[in-house]
């Protein structure tokens, strides 16, 4: 296992159309984060989960946004109807944690590029 | 409620000499505090954190960071700068024992041969 993957590395996309973006983390890692680094700005929350389940979503994530992580192993980002807003770099992460607390041990992925024209 | 100031948008050295990057924080817990690194085209990489042991944390790379509660700073240092050091460098707090962080806006450093 050589890290977080994020699939694809780069994305082009209409405004109006829909996109997904897929990442697999650190196979023995249970958190996996999704966070959004838009230009000249720090990474930003949007959402993780433990397993399947979808702890946290942030304000951020409207409701054009979803994600899923079905099977607790790879998690898919989707964007409805992207606007130019969206266009941002999509980070993944992975974790491992254990009675509730996380190690901290973050592991990132080298991320999406979405541009939305 | 946390947040993360840094107070420094670029800085830019030449090799050899020392490197500060400048972090406040802010944060309603006990907070656990990191300093990651983002190379161009690379992924985020974690050069040191800091989760109430020691205040003087080393991390990668020869950097380091030190606690200090009572002016609520988490500032970066390494000795000498290297040409590889230059990056964005990115200041993060999250509360002990919770999973989300809280990014800086980042500082750029800048080193010159």
């Amino acid at each position: 296992d050589t890290g977080v993957s994020q699939d694809p590395r780069h994305k082009i996309t209409k405004r109006g159309q829909n996109v997904t973006f897929r990442c697999d983390p650190i196979s023995e890692h249970n958190r996996l984060y999704w966070y959004r680094q838009t230009l000249g700005q720090g990474p930003e929350f949007l959402t993780y989960f433990q397993n399947e389940a979808q702890l946290e979503k942030s304000r951020l994530l409207s409701d054009r946004f979803s994600a899923e992580r079905p099977k607790g192993s790879f998690s898919t980002l989707e964007i409805q109807r992207t606007e130019q807003g969206d266009s941002a770099m999509y980070l993944c992460a992975s974790s491992l944690a254990s009675g509730g607390r996380s190690n901290y041990g973050y592991t990132f992925g080298s991320g999406t590029r979405l541009t939305v024209v | 409620a946390q947040s993360v100031t840094q107070l420094d948008s670029h800085v830019s050295v030449s090799e050899g000499t020392p490197v500060l990057l400048r972090c406040n924080y802010s944060s309603s817990y006990s907070p656990s505090l990191f300093w990651y690194v983002q190379h161009p085209n690379k992924g985020l990489q974690l050069l040191l954190k800091y989760t109430s042991a020691a205040t003087l944390v080393k991390g990668i790379n020869g950097f380091e960071a030190e606690f200090k509660k009572s002016e609520t700073s988490f500032h970066l240092t390494k000795p000498s700068a290297h040409m590889s050091d230059a990056a964005e460098y990115f200041c993060v707090v999250g509360p002990q024992g919770y999973s989300t962080l809280t990014f800086g806006k980042g500082t750029m450093l800048l080193v010159s041969p």
